[in-house]
């Protein structure tokens, strides 16, 4: 099973602000088998970003995605009060896939 | 776009079994795509439990063994998950889920990864507590 571990556990910041989460694998995963989520409180997570380069519908130009082998970054370009959320990334390159256990973004 | 709505009892003693549905509209699990249980322990990560595709094959994550059995009645649109023998560590928000993944080849839809790939759609999640 590949273990996802996202860094770092929670960030404070500022609207505005430059945002950059990590996500690393325990073993490679093809950039076109990584999805990000993003979770706001009492909902379920929302899809962000899936494959090599798929962007859900709705998601915002400031969220961008990149990465490959086992380092992966969701980054935020100018933080707005409405991303406060957690992030998770998840991998479906080996079964069963796994999530990461996510970062918390506070504003 | 398809929508998915779980349902069962929010409370289950410690032995029993977690019995939930998903009713899914604007929407069939007859369409080219996967669908499962997911469920996320209080702050924890998600976590897949297991899928199937539209032709009966099904995927179940190891970690629940042989506890968990996933059933879909076509006909009425919608699919079950039941897991026996709960403990406290089932404690969890369960959702029922659709991957974004399409497959209209034999060849894919016996691709085990896709079982547990990306979710477009969540069902809006139900608590579920093991407790006597």
């Amino acid at each position: 099973e590949i273990v996802l571990t996202q860094s770092p556990g929670t960030l404070s910041l500022s609207p505005g602000e430059r945002v950059t989460l990590s996500c690393r694998a325990s073993q490679t995963v093809p950039s076109n088998s990584l999805a990000w989520y993003q979770q706001k409180p009492g909902q379920p997570p929302s899809l962000l970003f899936y494959g090599e380069s798929g962007r859900a519908t709705g998601t915002p130009d400031r969220f961008r995605a990149s990465g490959s082998g086992t380092d992966f970054t969701l980054s935020i370009s100018r933080l707005e009060p409405e991303d406060l959320a957690i992030y998770y990334c998840q991998q479906y390159h080996n079964s069963p896939g796994t999530f990461g256990q996510g970062t918390k973004v506070e504003i | 776009q398809v929508q998915l709505q779980e349902s069962g009892p929010g409370l289950v003693k410690p032995s029993e079994t977690l019995s939930l549905t998903c009713s899914v509209s604007d929407g069939s699990i007859s369409d080219p795509f996967y669908w499962g249980w997911i469920r996320q322990p209080p702050g924890k990560g998600p976590e897949w439990i297991g899928s199937f595709y539209r032709s009966g094959s099904t995927q179940y994550n190891p970690a629940f063994k042989s506890r968990a059995t996933i059933s879909r009645d076509t006909s009425r649109s919608y699919f079950s998950l039941r897991l026996t023998s709960v403990t406290a560590a089932d404690t969890a928000v369960y959702y029922c889920a659709k991957t974004g993944v399409r497959c209209t080849s034999a060849s894919c839809a016996l691709y085990v990864p896709y079982f547990y790939s990306y979710v477009d759609v969540w069902g809006k999640g139900i608590m579920v507590t093991v407790s006597s």
